[in-house]
């Protein structure tokens, strides 16, 4: 089975520019994370999708950032414009939706974007 | 304050060790208690989960929670050069559909000399 997949795995970019960043989660898992680990710092929630829906954004750190998951499979996150304290880890991770037991999250490689 | 407090490291043990790798944290609500093992450049993956307080063992892996003083740590004995990674540890609530966020520690940098 495929596991957690990230595109790109590593991105430079001006600030200012734009930039994408794709996760796709394990096939049938209905819940998908990012989190985002800056240098020096812990790996720290972004957001939280149950299917296409955002179930808790509460981590996003501005309105530059902008996530979405049509249909319910794969999910992007764009930044722009990129400032250079966006730079860091992205990691991207997905679990079942199986109710009332623990639902282990499953981590990409991670993409990492660094803005010069 | 942080929600969750790990050691950085580095820590530097010889083979056949027993490693001891500890987090606290602040909040009460934490039920779901995890530890990820990262290698350089790979995603964190999952090493072991316990729930609540008490002790989990998994070969040479035992993890242990302490509630009552909001204390975790991971053990691991005979401790291999492939034990050489960065060891997080991760908190989360209990909810009724237990999809929750994760709160993680810095992590800790663990090499093991042959």
């Amino acid at each position: 089975e495929a596991g957690v997949t990230q595109f790109p795995s590593h991105s430079v970019i001006e600030k200012g520019q734009t930039v994408t960043l794709r996760c796709d989660p394990i096939s049938g898992h209905d819940n998908l994370y990012w989190y985002r680990r800056v240098m020096g710092k812990e790996i720290k929630f972004l957001l939280h999708f149950v299917k296409e829906s955002k179930q808790d954004e509460s981590g996003m750190p501005n309105n530059r950032f902008l996530a979405e998951r049509t249909g319910g499979t794969y999910s992007t996150l764009k930044v722009q414009p990129a400032e250079l304290e966006d730079s860091g880890v992205y990691f991207c991770a997905s679990s079942q939706g199986r109710v009332g037991r623990y639902n282990e999250q499953f981590f990409g490689p991670g993409t990492r974007l660094t803005v010069l | 304050q942080k929600e969750v407090e790990q050691d950085p490291g580095p820590l530097s043990v010889p083979e056949g060790a027993i490693v001891s790798l500890n987090c606290t944290y602040s909040n009460s609500a934490f039920q779901y208690f995890m530890w990820y093992r990262q290698y350089s450049r790979k995603g964190p993956e999952l090493l072991m989960y316990t729930y609540s307080s008490g002790n989990k063992e998994d070969g040479r892996f035992t993890a242990q929670v302490d509630k009552s003083s909001k204390y975790i740590s991971l053990f691991i004995r005979d401790s291999q050069p492939s034990d050489s990674a960065t060891y997080l540890c991760a908190m989360s609530d209990e909810t009724l559909y237990n999809f929750n966020k994760f709160y993680f520690g810095s992590g800790t940098k663990l090499n093991v000399k042959p």
